[in-house]
């Protein structure tokens, strides 16, 4: 299994609304990451977790809330969010914190907030 | 002064021509570079990593410059299926930074 999977793909969600993303992967990597990519735009860190710790947060608002129940999954719960929050969730896996064989992402959730 | 910059493009080109796109970095620290693909509305994905001895895979050549701080992607006989958005990413102290991406609009 070579596959990071995330669900849902799409998502639309109110600005009350609470809900949460999905990332999963069996390759055995201990590194997992959150990135928020606009259009047009490149991917952008959100947060890092290192052997189910969290490593990086890159000043990301509290109204996403990333968790990692073990070493195959990570969610990001979302609450309270705005219009311009609208944008592809990557998550991403690789053997070990900035492993030099890179990434592997998966297929992204598309979260649109009304 | 962003991590690594490139040249967003697009580039159009024909099918059948070499294309190449330089990436420069600011930290010379740096260790491991790489050029992912992206498809409209779809994720990246990883193409090659790239070494200073410069790698090829088929169609593809990596190059890293250490010297002027740069990496390039050559595509060989570009094909219609090589439209996408290349991605540069280099790492920082265990951070990966992305390029905004080049676009290749490789045309018939």
């Amino acid at each position: 299994d070579t596959e990071v999977t995330q669900t849902p793909k799409h998502l639309v969600m109110g600005m009350t609304n609470k809900k949460s993303l999905k990332c999963e992967q069996h390759m055995g990597h201990r590194a997992m990451y959150w990135y928020k990519q606009k259009a047009k735009k490149p991917p952008e860190l959100m947060f890092v977790y290192s052997y189910e710790k969290l490593s990086i947060n890159e000043s990301v608002p509290s109204r996403f809330s990333p968790e990692c129940p073990n070493s195959s999954l990570l969610n990001l719960h979302l609450h309270a969010l705005q219009p311009e929050d609208s944008a592809l969730y990557l998550c991403a896996s690789s053997q070990e914190q900035g492993d030099l064989r890179g990434y592997t992402f998966g297929s992204g959730t598309r979260l649109t907030v009304v | 002064r962003k991590e690594v910059e490139q040249d967003p493009g697009p580039f159009n080109v024909p099918e059948g021509a070499t294309v190449a796109f330089n990436c420069t970095y600011s930290n010379s620290a740096s260790q491991s570079f790489f050029w992912y693909r992206q498809d409209c509305r779809k994720e990246p994905k990883l193409l090659m990593s790239v070494y200073s001895s410069g790698n090829e895979d088929g169609r593809f050549t990596a190059q890293l410059n250490r010297a002027s701080q740069y990496i390039s992607l050559l595509i060989r006989d570009s094909k219609l299926s090589d439209s996408a958005t290349y991605l540069c990413v280099g790492n920082n102290f265990n951070k990966f930074y992305f390029g905004s991406g080049t676009k290749l609009n490789v045309k018939p």
